[in-house]
């Protein structure tokens, strides 16, 4: 099944204390991104890569970090999370070039105190 | 920098009617796609239907269709025949192609709907 898994979905944690949340696609997709959302903001971008090794910035990429070694994976990295960072989180693929869908992973909920 | 508005936070129908969502862009593209997304209680963000921007027709996707007007920049959407399972959050989402390659997706700020019995 043609899919994109993010975990952990749920993630409580203290201001400060490094994290990780992956995404992975098994679709073979150049084009990766990660989004927050909040209330009254919708979704805003936060950053995303083109392929292996290329990565850029979103509208909203402080606090963030990302890597793209291999072609399915593009994990998302707060470094030092703060209660601002407190959200919902997106991962997305789709094919490099055209105007294809986008598939969006389940979400992960994020919150740090 | 595209803008994408929704002016309607919340908006309720009952079942078996029908609901127009509101969407507005601010664009200088000439080339870029329109799309609007469901997000039901579940959390998955699901396309429900997208629009090419030089095409004149509006698309329909079985009860759903849109009112695409590029000259006002407006994009709204129309469910017919409205159903329980439609209550989710609406986006309304603005795609341009990006200088180098690839493409950048911008999203409104959401409406909630909710049909009723």
């Amino acid at each position: 099944e043609a899919q994109v898994t993010q975990n952990p979905r749920y993630l409580i944690t203290v201001t400060g204390k490094k994290l990780t949340v992956t995404c992975s696609q098994n679709m073979n997709h150049e084009y990766m991104s990660w989004y927050r959302q909040d209330p009254g903001l919708g979704l805003r971008q936060i950053y995303y890569s083109m392929n292996v090794e290329v990565t850029d910035k979103g509208d909203v990429p402080e606090g963030y970090k990302v890597s793209r070694k291999e072609k399915r994976n593009f994990p998302l990295i707060l470094e030092s999370p703060s209660p601002n960072q407190t959200s919902l989180y997106f991962c997305a693929s789709r094919l490099e070039g055209g105007w294809g869908e986008q598939y969006f992973g389940p979400g992960t909920r994020l919150t740090v105190t | 920098a595209q803008t994408v508005t929704q002016s309607q936070p919340e908006m309720s129908v009952q079942e078996a009617e029908t609901v127009t969502l509101s969407c507005t862009y601010d664009t200088s593209e000439s080339n870029y796609y329109l799309f609007w997304y469901k997000q039901p209680p579940s959390r998955q963000m699901i396309l429900v239907i997208r629009q090419e921007a030089y095409k004149q027709q509006n698309a329909t996707e079985n009860r759903f269709s849109v009112n695409f007007q590029k000259a006002a920049k407006s994009f709204s959407l129309k469910i017919s025949d409205s159903q329980l399972g439609d209550t989710a959050m609406y986006f309304c989402a603005f795609m341009k192609l990006l200088r180098g390659g690839g493409n950048k997706l911008t999203f409104g700020t959401g409406t909630q709907l909710k049909v009723e019995l």
